[in-house]
């Protein structure tokens, strides 16, 4: 069974710096989707970034990329230029491509942007 | 806009009162997932459908059940609620083909009493 590790429950920087959030997973598989979604105060859910297992490219999204490192099963969110929209709560996710489209989480990482 | 939509917002119930969640959808996407989720943790997968078919998680309890009567809507019926079943519940949505990421609501707060 798939995993998805956080090791950050909390973080805190202050508005326009750079923030990295740690996420680490284990699978045997080769082909997958890794998925960073953030949650803020307001709770609805929405989609940070994609990343395609078999790219590698690393994803970006305007001021949110990715550091996706396959062979270490690493995949960190850096957030440049943090604005304090930026608060939320972000879940690291992993989805296999055969079969079930189920995400797996990990624990979260709160973030909060101080101005 | 293309969407996902529950109802009610926010649910308080008597400990044991049946209740049921609303989850519609305007995005026509084939799959739909229902999520508990508690505080300051990660959602918790309860089940799915993939169009019909229904796909319940091994740990899911008896008291969570779920009916999908078209396309658009989901409703997860909770038979007899205890104080543990308060949480936050999310629907999601999301296409089979390709593999794609999952659509939210803005989840429903269920209070129990």
């Amino acid at each position: 069974a798939q995993t998805v590790t956080q090791s950050q429950p909390e973080m805190s920087v202050q508005e326009a710096e750079t923030v990295t959030l740690s996420c680490t997973y284990d699978t045997s598989e080769n082909n997958y989707y890794l998925f960073w979604y953030k949650q803020p105060p307001s709770r609805q859910m929405i989609l940070v970034i994609r990343q395609e297992a078999y790219k590698q490219q690393n994803a970006t999204e305007n001021r949110f990329s990715v550091n996706f490192q396959k062979a270490a099963k690493s995949f960190s969110l850096k957030i440049s230029d943090s604005q304090l929209g930026d608060t939320a709560m972000y879940f690291c996710a992993f989805m296999t491509i055969q079969g079930a489209q189920k995400l797996v989480f990990g624990q979260g990482t709160r973030l909060t942007i101080n101005p | 806009d293309a969407m996902v939509i529950q109802n009610p917002r926010y649910q308080v119930t008597q400990f044991g009162k049946p209740v049921t969640l609303s989850c519609s959808q305007t995005l026509n996407h084939n799959v739909m997932y229902w999520y508990q989720q508690k505080s300051s943790q990660a959602p918790k997968l309860l089940f799915h459908y993939y169009d019909k078919d229904f796909n319940n998680e091994a740990d899911t309890p008896d008291n969570f059940q779920s009916r999908r009567p078209n396309t658009s809507f989901c409703f997860l019926d909770i038979r007899s609620p205890g104080l543990g079943d308060a949480a936050m519940y999310l629907c999601a949505t999301s296409r089979v083909y390709p593999a794609n990421e999952q659509f939210f609501g803005p989840g429903t707060r269920l209070t129990v009493l």
